[in-house]
């Protein structure tokens, strides 16, 4: 069966400092992936998402960025956070294809405070 | 691009029945995926409808109308459990998967 994990499950950071993120996938090949996050109060939006090694597609302008440098595993990295960076950041995968194949499952989850 | 909208909070007693609608407008629609988020913890899979009509899985429903852009998810025999958030999400042919802003319901005894 396919399982996903993310670490580290909670970070405390300050400001300007840097970040990473880190997800792997088990028990399938050539997985979506995806990166999402939650803050207070929000709903789920969509940060990276990639289909291949190397292939990012990036949705919203910031200063995040991902990287996939093997099949089943995606990183997420900044330089510098933000006070704004804060929240629930969540890595996902999917199989390739169409229909309910795309059923998106989630890690555990990673709460990031930036202070 | 796409436009989600459903309930911010809905709160039900136990035993009783709650419908949760949303509607969307998506880009390359390919199915609706409902999603339950409990406090804290991250979203776990309910349940997808790709053709229109209603897909029963237990004390779950969900229903769907393409022409519509139009979906519910109907909760029968509520538990204090499933106090939860309730995601709606269409899903595209592009392969990504935006989310609404989920609905807060709040089952009390």
């Amino acid at each position: 069966s396919q399982t996903i994990h993310q670490w580290p499950a909670t970070l405390v950071q300050p400001v300007g400092s840097p970040l990473s993120l880190e997800c792997t996938v088990e028990g399938t090949s050539n997985p979506n992936l995806y990166w999402y996050r939650q803050a207070a109060g929000r709903g789920l939006q969509l940060l990276f998402y990639s289909v291949g090694i190397g292939q990012i597609s990036s949705e919203v302008p910031q200063n995040l960025s991902a990287s996939r440098p093997q099949d089943r595993q995606f990183i997420l990295s900044s330089k510098k956070l933000l006070l704004s960076d804060s929240g629930f950041y969540l890595c996902a995968w999917s199989s390739l294809g169409q229909g309910a194949g795309n059923t998106i499952y989630f890690g555990e989850g990673s709460w990031l405070t930036v202070v | 691009g796409q436009n989600i909208d459903q309930p911010t909070e809905m709160t039900a007693t136990e035993g009783a029945i709650v419908q949760i609608n949303c509607t969307y407008q998506t880009s390359g629609f390919n199915g609706l995926f409902w999603y339950q988020q409990h406090a804290g913890e991250a979203p776990t899979f309910l349940s997808y409808n790709v053709l229109d009509g209603l897909e029963e899985k237990g004390r779950f429903s969900s229903f769907l109308s393409r022409s519509k852009g139009y979906s519910y998810l109907l909760l029968k025999e509520l538990q204090m459990k499933d106090s939860a958030s309730y995601l709606c999400a269409p899903g595209s042919t592009l392969g990504r998967l935006y989310f609404g802003r989920g609905t807060q319901l709040t089952v009390w005894p």
